[in-house]
């Protein structure tokens, strides 16, 4: 079946700006997650959705970033008056539901600001 | 503290030659996931291995093989006889769901060049 999908492929913004990283998982996977990447650094975690509420949103640095996912099944990541320090690859992944379920990634999201 | 060290940063190597990729974990948790995921010049995360904490037996996939070994926090990866597709960025991770969070927590990676 499709594996995770994110649109876009690259964001470019002018510092300020507000955005929107979008994420659809697989089918069936009942928990989502996203990671953000900077360069030459391994993924970190923002924030961990399981079904329609953030279980763990402890990895978002600030109140700028901000995700839903209302039907629990699409995502948002949402930030605001992006800084030029927001430059970075956006990840998101999903597993079938359990803790231990492995996460599978999408091909990310390059956000740049300008 | 929760850590993974993936001490190589770059590695280089011949087509052929076999290679070994490090990984290196603090946890207090007895029960816990290890992880490695390949990153291609794409720049998607692959999945190639996880590993639970009360299962020690190492494992062989092909070419690749992983031995894991709890009494030096340990989780390496061995690439036999590589080939240039092998080129790729390695990260390992570590996932400890009793702390009621499912995050990943990855190490820096390790960047493999294969030479034709």
């Amino acid at each position: 079946g499709a594996g995770v999908s994110q649109t876009p492929s690259n964001k470019v913004t002018e510092k300020g700006k507000y955005v929107e990283l979008r994420c659809d998982p697989i089918s069936g996977h009942t928990a989502l997650y996203w990671y953000r990447q900077s360069l030459g650094q391994g993924p970190e975690f923002l924030i961990y959705f399981q079904g329609t509420g953030a279980a763990d949103d402890s990895g978002l640095p600030n109140d700028r970033f901000f995700a839903v996912r209302p039907e629990g099944s699409v995502s948002t990541l949402k930030i605001q008056r992006t800084e030029r320090g927001d430059s970075a690859v956006y990840l998101c992944a999903s597993s079938l539901g359990t803790g231990a379920d492995t996460q599978y990634f999408g091909p990310g999201t390059r956000l740049t600001v300008l | 503290a929760q850590k993974v060290t993936q001490a190589q940063t770059e590695i280089s190597v011949v087509e052929k030659e076999d290679v070994t990729l490090d990984c290196v974990y603090e946890t207090r948790d007895t029960t816990y996931y290890l992880f490695w995921y390949k990153q291609p010049p794409s720049g998607e995360l692959v999945f190639l291995i996880r590993r639970n904490s009360f299962d020690e037996q190492n494992e062989i996939s092909g070419r690749y093989s992983w031995n894991f070994q709890k009494s030096t926090s340990s989780f390496n990866f061995t690439i036999t006889a590589s080939q240039v597709v092998d080129s790729a960025v390695y990260f390992c991770a570590l996932s400890e769901p009793a702390r009621g969070t499912y995050k990943y927590i990855f190490g820096t990676g390790t960047r493999l060049k294969v030479l034709a």
